[in-house]
């Protein structure tokens, strides 16, 4: 268990609508990353969050969007969904400044989209 | 931009027995981690191992080990003992270390499967 947690768990959606997804931060750490991962791939870098500012984005369109919370909870929006964005969601989070840096993941949101 | 390789799409092992999976990275940086993740079917991320570029000597965690060869950008996992918990995808993972915003960039991940 890394203390990082997401909900929820499983999602299924249509074509067109949108969707929220949610990561809670391991204690002490301030910062968030969004990974996709599609199946039997490697998560790719969606966008990572410090500091409740976008700070690095991928090469994912601008309707993949999130917020940072005071608490550094976070949250990844899709919108207008396409079946190719059925995926694994995960969110990994990191104490910035340690110098370790480590990114510790959650369990994940994995994504359906019919 | 970096790049990480994983060539064996799969792997096979019998209990007891040692392992090693290979993993190739490109980069123009010096400075950077690489890193293993295990990802079970339950779908959790965890991390096996670390490794900083600047160390020459190779990480270690119990059973597991890598062979880190800078030079050549090679980074490969060893995994002595074999249990049928070592089951999983194995991600190799590279990290750059001059900023703080930096994302890890993985590879395609190999299965292993662990034989009683």
């Amino acid at each position: 268990e890394t203390g990082v947690t997401q909900s929820p768990t499983h999602l299924i959606k249509t074509r067109g609508q949108q969707v929220t997804l949610r990561c809670s931060s391991q204690s002490g750490h301030n910062t968030v990353s969004w990974y996709q991962q599609a199946l039997g791939q490697g998560p790719q870098f969606i966008f990572q969050y410090y500091r409740e500012e976008e700070n690095g984005r991928g090469n994912f369109p601008p309707r993949f969007s999130g917020l940072q919370f005071p608490n550094y909870s976070s949250e990844l929006n899709v919108n207008a969904l396409e079946l190719d964005d059925s995926a694994l969601y995960l969110c990994a989070s990191s104490r910035r400044g340690q110098g370790r840096e480590t990114q510790y993941f959650g369990p994940g949101t994995r994504l359906l989209v019919l | 931009a970096q790049t990480v390789t994983q060539s064996q799409p799969e792997m096979s092992v019998q209990e007891a027995e040692t392992v090693t999976l290979s993993c190739t990275y490109d980069t123009s940086e010096s400075d950077y981690y690489l890193f293993w993740y295990k990802q079970p079917p339950s779908r959790q991320m965890i991390l096996v191992i670390r490794q900083e570029a600047y160390k020459q000597q190779n990480a270690t965690e119990n059973r597991f080990s890598v062979n880190f060869q800078k030079a050549a950008k090679s980074f490969s996992l060893k995994i002595s003992d074999s249990q049928l918990g070592d089951a999983a995808m194995y991600f190799c993972a590279y990290r750059g270390i001059n900023t703080g915003n930096t994302p890890l960039v993985f590879g395609k991940g190999t299965r292993l499967s662990v034989i009683a």
